[in-house]
């Protein structure tokens, strides 16, 4: 079955750690998301990517960063430059030339210990 | 500024009866718009959608409403079951518009929590 799958569910970082949580599509889609929710925030865009080796930062990006190196992977680095870490992250994806809905993974919890 | 507001963080309905969501958005240019459902720890699922072209929308339980003048839209649900209890999230798109250098892009508002009582 297509989906796109986040890994790993939970995750754990101490401070000054960087961490990365991966987003893996088989649906063959061309764009590609990562948002960040927090309790009365919403979704807020961190970065997002259209085409392979190519992407743009979002809402939030300060602190994140992420690569493109295949259309199935946009991975999601947290790095010790992000001040507050602690948050539900989702990945997303949709076909630009299909339509506007998104496909959304199942989440990371991350939480710095 | 947001775009896409949902004014209301939390609605409690009672089982049987109708629960409306509303939202509400300040950028002319959108032309879809989008409702999601959430979960706890898991990730938003696609609900139902509407164009600009359109006024109303049905599926099902669910129906969402778009009055492109007051720049409002609302998901009613009915009859509305516990099963129901979830973030509601409104989204809204553009092609034409240039978000962040990205036509297309969906932007959402911060979600309403829906508790439907037995």
């Amino acid at each position: 079955d297509g989906g796109i799958t986040q890994s790993p569910k939970y995750l754990f970082r101490k401070e000054g750690q960087n961490v990365t949580l991966s987003c893996e599509q088989n649906l063959n889609h061309d764009a590609m998301y990562w948002y960040r929710q927090d309790p009365g925030q919403g979704l807020r865009l961190i970065y997002y990517s259209q085409i392979v080796n190519d992407f743009q930062k979002g809402d939030i990006a300060e602190g994140y960063s992420v690569s493109r190196e295949k259309k199935e992977s946009f991975p999601l680095t947290v790095t010790s430059a992000q001040k507050n870490p602690t948050a539900f992250y989702l990945c997303a994806s949709n076909a630009i030339e299909a339509g506007y809905g998104y496909t959304f993974g199942s989440g990371t919890r991350l939480t710095v210990v | 500024d947001q775009q896409v507001k949902q004014n209301s963080p939390s609605l409690s309905v009672q089982e049987g009866r109708i629960s409306i969501l509303n939202c509400d958005y300040t950028n002319s240019m959108f032309d879809y718009f989008l409702w999601y459902k959430k979960y706890p720890a898991e990730g938003p699922t696609f609900l139902i959608s509407i164009s600009s072209i359109k006024d109303k929308n049905e599926d099902g339980r669910f129906t969402v409403f778009l009055n492109k003048s007051a720049k409002h839209l609302s998901l009613h649900i009915v009859p509305s079951q516990p099963g129901d209890s979830a973030v509601y999230f409104c989204a809204a798109s553009a092609r034409r518009m240039n978000y962040g250098g990205s036509q297309g892009n969906l932007i959402f508002g911060k979600g309403t929590k829906l508790s439907v009582k037995p």
